[in-house]
């Protein structure tokens, strides 16, 4: 059964670049699938991020787009986010997780980013 | 962008109660809908996709409908450990958003 892990600081500053990875263990990234990111502001909702197959094709949140980038490392795995110019309003746990048939059936256990000086 | 609207956004029930919640999508999303179970301070798990297709493990007293622009999950008998927040998400276009969430609380 597939695992996904991320990792990464758990403090950016604000104007910086967040940035985080998301191994893949129990399964190759090369399968047919996409993979996500999506990120919980504490105390609300889910928003989601992007997406990227393992071809390197992504899709992102239109709202977030001149932001992201998501990248795929097919020699380690594991695909990673950044996203520039963060403010406090990026603070949140930000969850990586597996597309199965239009499902996001394999989720990491996320991982708390705060923005802050 | 479609978006995503549930209702109720809280509620409250006891164990043994049936639970309904709705979520409506702006535009027609066929049956792309998913559910996911959230409790506190861990990561979604999904129930329910393709509207009402149970994921593999998840009980049977849940189940879901719906097609177009209206889906409901349905907890047919509230157990304790079902007291969670849950959330629709549509995999029909880009974004793929979810919605605002429904936290199931004790009564």
């Amino acid at each position: 059964q597939v695992q996904l892990q991320e990792s990464g600081p758990g403090l950016v500053k604000p104007s910086g670049t967040l940035s985080l990875t998301c191994a893949v263990s129990g399964g190759s990234i090369n399968n047919n699938t996409w993979w996500n990111w999506v990120r919980q502001p504490p105390g609300k909702g889910l928003e989601w991020i992007g997406e990227i197959y393992h071809s390197g094709s992504t899709n992102y949140n239109p709202s977030l787009k001149s932001r992201v980038t998501i990248l795929v490392d097919k020699s380690k795995n594991q695909f990673s986010l950044k996203l520039s110019s963060v403010t406090a309003a990026d603070t949140a746990v930000y969850y990586c997780a597996r597309t199965k048939l239009w499902r996001l059936d394999s989720w990491g256990q996320g991982t708390l980013v705060t923005v802050s000086s | 962008d479609i978006q995503m609207t549930q209702s109720p956004s809280s509620l409250s029930a006891s164990v043994g109660d049936r639970v309904t919640i709705t979520c409506r999508a702006s535009q027609s999303i066929s049956r792309y809908l998913n559910w996911y179970q959230q409790k506190p301070g861990k990561a979604p798990k999904l129930l329910m996709y393709a509207a009402s297709s149970l994921q593999s493990g998840v009980p049977s007293r849940f189940s879901g409908s719906g097609s177009g622009t209206d889906f409901t999950l349905t907890i047919s008998s509230l157990q304790p450990e079902d007291f969670a927040t849950y959330y629709c998400q549509q995999s029909y276009s880009i974004p793929r958003a979810f919605g605002q969430g429904t936290k199931v609380e004790i009564k």
